[in-house]
């Protein structure tokens, strides 16, 4: 059974990174599967962040771009997300999920992130 | 970027059949979309409900179904029930290859 599990800080001062880890188990991220980042900020709706494959390449949306790397590390089967220069905007429950088609399909369950002094 | 529109919006009486759809600013929703459907509850993660198109999810009920209806993605309901009161999102795949969701469509049974 494929699960996905994100960790990492749940606080992260302003103009920080915020960096999280998506531990992946159940199936190899050395698949022909795109690994993507979706965000929901508190009483919004779902934004897509970005995606990677394990071959090095990524996509992200163009309002994050300048600021986010997706990666994929296939010796430890995870995928990372890092987001530069943050604002209390960026505050939300941050998903690692599975592609499916073009779309994530195959969801964490979520890790929430603040961002505040 | 472009914009995906859902309705705000939509209610159901128990046992009838609602169609939501999912619609893009830059033009009609083809295959090429590969649109996937969500189903949302409060504090939890999405459930994907349908991927490309029209592929149910293991799992889903049969009374979940897509389709691309005119210019849009639809997700159809038959036979809603009241535990299918959610909020649903629709996501697709657009020119420079990244996805854009809906705003999302609040479902009421009533």
């Amino acid at each position: 059974q494929v699960q996905l599990q994100e960790s990492g800080p749940g606080l992260v001062q302003p103009s920080g990174t915020l960096s999280l880890t998506c531990s992946v188990s159940g199936v190899s991220v050395e698949t022909v599967d795109w690994w993507s980042w979706v965000r929901q900020s508190p009483g919004k709706g779902l934004e897509w962040i970005g995606e990677a494959h394990h071959s090095g390449l990524t996509n992200y949306i163009p309002s994050l771009k300048s600021r986010v790397t997706v990666s994929v590390d296939k010796s430890k089967n995870q995928v990372f997300l890092k987001l530069r220069s943050v604002t209390a905007a960026d505050t939300a429950v941050y998903f690692c999920a599975r592609d499916a088609g073009a779309n994530p399909a195959y969801w964490g369950r979520g890790a929430l992130v603040i961002v505040s002094s | 970027q472009p914009v995906v529109t859902q309705e705000p919006s939509f209610s159901v009486s128990p046992g009838g059949t609602v169609t939501l759809t999912c619609g893009l600013s830059s033009g009609a929703v083809s295959r090429s979309n590969a649109p996937n459907w969500y189903q949302q509850t409060p504090g939890q993660a999405p459930r994907t409900l349908i991927h490309n198109t029209n592929i149910r999810s293991s799992g889903v009920p049969n009374r979940f179904s897509g389709s691309i209806v005119g210019n849009k993605a639809a997700l159809t309901i038959t036979g809603a029930q009241a535990d299918d009161e959610s909020d649903y999102y629709c996501a697709l795949t657009v020119p420079g290859d990244f996805s854009v969701f809906g705003g999302g469509t609040k479902l009421t049974v009533l």
